[in-house]
């Protein structure tokens, strides 16, 4: 039973679409992220949502528009896609805000290919 | 602006013998300190973390050192076996806030 669940896995669209990634967690945890993994492997933080409460918003574009219906779902919308945007996005989620109040937990990614 | 280095890569190793990971930072207000592990197509996974009132932590075969003046971390895995064949995330964050700060990682190969 996946803890922390992306769909889809692989996303290949043309720039300009508009597409959205969702991700759910099932740990009970009420802390959850997005995260970016570029070319370069470099992993960096985009959002991060505590009960359904924005509390980190990272410099990323208002292209990217997270959405958090619930503590257990936070949903990644990415309007005009730019080739930029070409990335893996990783889902996470927590318990607690904090990094020393525990670890975090990934989804498997979710690689997106802009054409 | 990359706040925290992991210069290697790569590294190969033979099983049974040591396996150094290193990682090096450049903020000073960074007080907690981890590292992940990654297989390929999953996403990263807690290996063990530090607090930097220590210098050292252990579980098991992993080892992790602090070295705040030197602004420098390792993993010490040992004796190192072909399951941790890997890619090993360092990060690090300040007042244990959630906003990880990552290394690009440096994939581990042990030899059988």
């Amino acid at each position: 039973d996946t803890a922390v669940s992306q769909t889809p896995k692989y996303l290949v669209t043309q720039m300009g679409n508009d597409k959205s990634i969702k991700c759910e967690q099932n740990l009970g945890h009420d802390t959850m992220y997005w995260y970016k993994q570029d070319s370069k492997k470099f992993l960096k933080i985009m959002f991060s949502y505590n009960n359904k409460e924005l509390i980190i918003n990272e410099t990323v574009p208002n292209r990217f528009s997270p959405k958090s219906p619930d503590k257990a779902h936070l949903n990644l919308h990415i309007n005009s896609l730019e080739l930029g945007d070409s990335a893996v996005y990783f889902c996470a989620s927590s318990q607690g805000t904090g990094a020393g109040t525990g670890e975090l937990f990934f989804g498997e990614g979710s690689r997106l290919t802009v054409l | 602006d990359q706040q925290v280095k992991q210069n290697s890569p790569s590294l190969s190793v033979q099983e049974g013998r040591i396996s150094i990971l290193n990682c090096d930072y450049t903020n000073s207000m960074f007080d907690y300190f981890l590292w992940y592990k990654k297989y390929p197509a999953e996403g990263p996974t807690f290996l063990i973390s530090i607090s930097s009132i220590k210098d050292k932590n252990e579980d098991g075969r992993f080892t992790v050192f602090l070295n705040k003046s030197a602004k420098h971390l390792s993993l010490h895995i040992v004796p190192s076996q072909p399951g941790d064949s890997a890619v090993y995330f360092c990060a690090a964050s300040i007042n244990g806030a959630n906003n990880l700060f990552f290394g690009t990682g440096t994939r581990l190969t042990v030899i059988p």
